[in-house]
């Protein structure tokens, strides 16, 4: 059974960071497409960011770029995400997400979701 | 950048009604549309991927039409569970995005 189990959320200041964790059950994270998405208050749905299966692919939205940073550990079987300047606006839910195929960027399989909120 | 707009915004409807909720895309994305039902405190669950495939488990009564730039789902007779925010969402470029949702509620 594929499983995503999330960590890391919590209440930092504008300008901390924070590490957000996705681990992996039922397959390997090296062995898919993962993707992160939030949901800010009041608003959808936006994708964050997204790393192939193989790894070379890497790709940010424009509002993450530079300041979030997408990884995996295949020895812990989990999936990161390195937030740091965080700003009031970086504020929701995050969830991880696996491709439904190896390479996709259908989101078939989510995390339950972090909470990180961004607040002076 | 592609841009997805879903209309309407809210939809209040019964159980039973059909509900018919569509997603237009600013430039054609062939099938590279998926639907995904959202509610408050869970993960999304994914409806319907490449306009029109539903995903395992997901009941017949969820369907996914359309291709190019005009997509929509459609929910015959709704059932309570099914009151939630639905959401559509491009695979076609990077980077991929999704429609500001649409709420069925009650």
């Amino acid at each position: 059974e594929v499983r995503l189990v999330q960590s890391g959320g919590g209440l930092v200041k504008p300008g901390e960071s924070l590490r957000l964790s996705c681990a992996a059950s039922g397959f390997g994270v090296l062995g898919y497409d993962m993707s992160w998405v939030r949901q800010t208050p009041g608003k959808g749905l936006e994708w964050v960011s997204s790393i192939s299966n193989s790894g070379s692919y890497i790709y940010y939205s424009q509002s993450v770029r530079g300041r979030f940073t997408i990884s995996r550990d295949s020895a812990r079987n989990t999936l990161f995400l390195h937030m740091r300047s965080l700003r009031v606006e970086d504020t929701g839910v995050y969830y991880c997400a696996r491709a439904l195929e190896v390479v996709t960027t259908i989101f078939g399989y989510w995390g339950q979701g972090t909470l990180v909120a961004v607040s002076s | 950048e592609i841009v997805l707009t879903q209309s309407p915004a809210t939809l209040s409807l019964s159980p039973g009604e059909s509900a018919t909720l569509s997603c237009w895309a600013s430039q054609n994305i062939a099938v590279h549309l998926a639907w995904y039902q959202h509610k408050p405190g869970l993960a999304p669950r994914l409806l319907i991927y490449d306009a029109s495939n539903r995903a395992t488990d997901i009941p017949p009564r969820f369907r996914g039409s359309g291709s190019g730039t005009d997509f929509t789902l459609t929910i015959s007779s709704l059932e309570p569970e099914d009151f939630a925010t639905y959401y559509c969402q491009h695979r076609h470029t990077w980077p991929v995005s999704f429609g500001q949702g649409t709420r069925v509620e009650l």
